[in-house]
């Protein structure tokens, strides 16, 4: 089955310090997305890659950057959390086939204080 | 532009009643697939169902939803509505942009809750 690890599960993080979200695939997916989660909002997609090395921009990226160094890790990266920011984050992948699912992680709580 | 729609936040029935989720779509896109994915409490989503095939029924754990280009629909059903059913609910569509890039566009989700 596929396989979708996030890291960390769960952060607390300063208002204005740096986070770094983790992701790592091994179902030899091309495409990586992260989404935030919010109530009331559902999923929003923040950045997806289709390929390595190079990144998207999703529906709302503003104050997210993305990376994907390689075909199985994808990084969100908040240069200046807000509190704005606290949400639960999922990382997910898929292939390029449109009729195939999106395999979601357990996804990243993360608290901005 | 491309969007998918679910009218509902909040759907309430009682154990052993039929239940219907709404979903319609919006797309100038004809490569498209349909799915439904189910969320659990403090779980990630997962697919519950899928389609690409106009007309025609889908069923999966005793949902079943029927993709209708006409009406641009993809509704959610189920005939007796079980406790266990409880979950959030987000229907999505997977296109091709004009960059060829596959996007995927979830609906804000409908929380169903099953009620003795």
């Amino acid at each position: 089955e596929a396989a979708v690890t996030q890291s960390p599960r769960s952060k607390v993080a300063v208002t204005g310090g740096k986070v770094t979200l983790s992701c790592h695939q091994t179902n030899n997916h091309d495409y990586m997305y992260w989404y935030r989660q919010d109530t009331g909002h559902g999923l929003r997609l923040i950045h997806y890659s289709y390929v390595a090395d190079s990144t998207e921009k999703g529906d709302i990226p503003d104050g997210y950057k993305a990376s994907r160094p390689s075909q199985e890790n994808f990084s969100l990266i908040l240069e200046l959390a807000s509190l704005s920011q606290t949400a639960v984050y999922f990382c997910a992948s898929s292939d390029a086939w449109e009729n195939t699912e999106v395999f979601f992680g357990k996804g990243t709580r993360l608290t901005v204080v | 532009g491309d969007s998918v729609t679910q009218t509902e936040g909040l759907v309430t029935v009682t154990e052993g009643l039929p239940v219907k989720l709404n979903c319609t779509y919006q797309t100038t896109y004809l490569t498209i697939a349909f799915f439904w994915y189910v969320q659990y409490l403090n779980e990630a989503p997962q697919v519950l169902l899928k389609s690409s095939t106009d007309n025609k029924r889908t069923e999966h754990q005793g949902f079943h939803a029927t993709l209708h280009k006409s009406s641009s629909s993809f509704h959610l059903q189920k005939s007796s509505a079980q406790l266990s059913d409880s979950a959030l609910y987000y229907c999505a569509l997977r296109i091709w942009d004009r960059n060829s890039n596959n996007r995927i566009f979830f609906g804000d989700g409908t929380q169903l809750v099953v009620k003795p």
